[in-house]
């Protein structure tokens, strides 16, 4: 079964600083990961997603994951925050055989401050 | 496309009434998932469907949760009887080609 675990609950940051939202996963086998993204009294959205390829994803919006098969990660970054970008952020993992089930994280609050 | 769409966005009830939720996919996804979120548990996968049948039901709570599929373009999970700890809100999302599309959830207080 799969798992992914996002250590952190909240992260407070100035507007226009850097950001690293952490995601780590665990899988017997191959996975597709994703970032989605929740702003306040609405559904999730698709921010970027690593299904095979470059190792490097990248947003339209300024954020990008790495996965990193190694470490078993996927964590999210972007050089420079804005205040729109106050959301939570979950991570999630399915695999090939998995019917597109996804198994979500527990969701970073990102918090961004003027 | 207007997206996935779910109703009611929200519904207070008593305990022990029964609830019924909506979802319609985007045309011509074949899954369909539902999820429930709360601060405790985060998001939990509920139940799924490919082509309107159920694939797999093993994240429903109790057997006081049942969702159907009778066709493409619609979908309902019930609860009967609801209780406190059921209030959440659950997430329709579709799916064609592994990426989900969600709906707006509906936000359920149960009182």
């Amino acid at each position: 079964a799969q798992s992914v675990t996002q250590l952190d609950s909240q992260v407070p940051v100035f507007e226009e600083a850097p950001v690293e939202l952490r995601c780590n996963y665990s899988s017997s086998v191959s996975v597709y990961l994703f970032w989605y993204v929740q702003y306040p009294n609405q559904g999730l959205q698709l921010l970027l997603k690593y299904l095979s390829g470059s190792t490097l994803v990248e947003s339209i919006n300024g954020f990008e994951a790495e996965f990193n098969k190694s470490q078993t990660s996927f964590h999210l970054r972007k050089p420079s925050v804005h205040i729109s970008d106050t959301a939570e952020y979950f991570c999630a993992v399915t695999t090939m055989d998995s019917s597109y089930k996804l198994i979500f994280g527990s969701g970073t609050r990102l918090l961004v401050r003027p | 496309d207007a997206g996935v769409i779910q109703s009611p966005r929200h519904e207070v009830t008593e305990m022990g009434q029964e609830v019924t939720l909506r979802c319609k996919p985007i045309s011509g996804h074949d899954y369909l998932f539902w999820y429930r979120q709360t601060m405790m548990r985060g998001l939990e996968l509920l139940i799924y469907f490919n082509n309107n049948v159920p694939i797999d039901d093993s994240g429903m709570p109790e057997d006081r949760f049942s969702a159907k599929m009778p066709n493409a373009s619609f979908s309902t999970l019930k609860i009967q009887p609801s209780e406190p700890r059921d209030s959440a809100v659950y997430f329709c999302a579709s799916t064609m080609l592994g990426e989900l599309f969600f709906g707006e959830g509906s936000r359920l207080t149960v009182l």
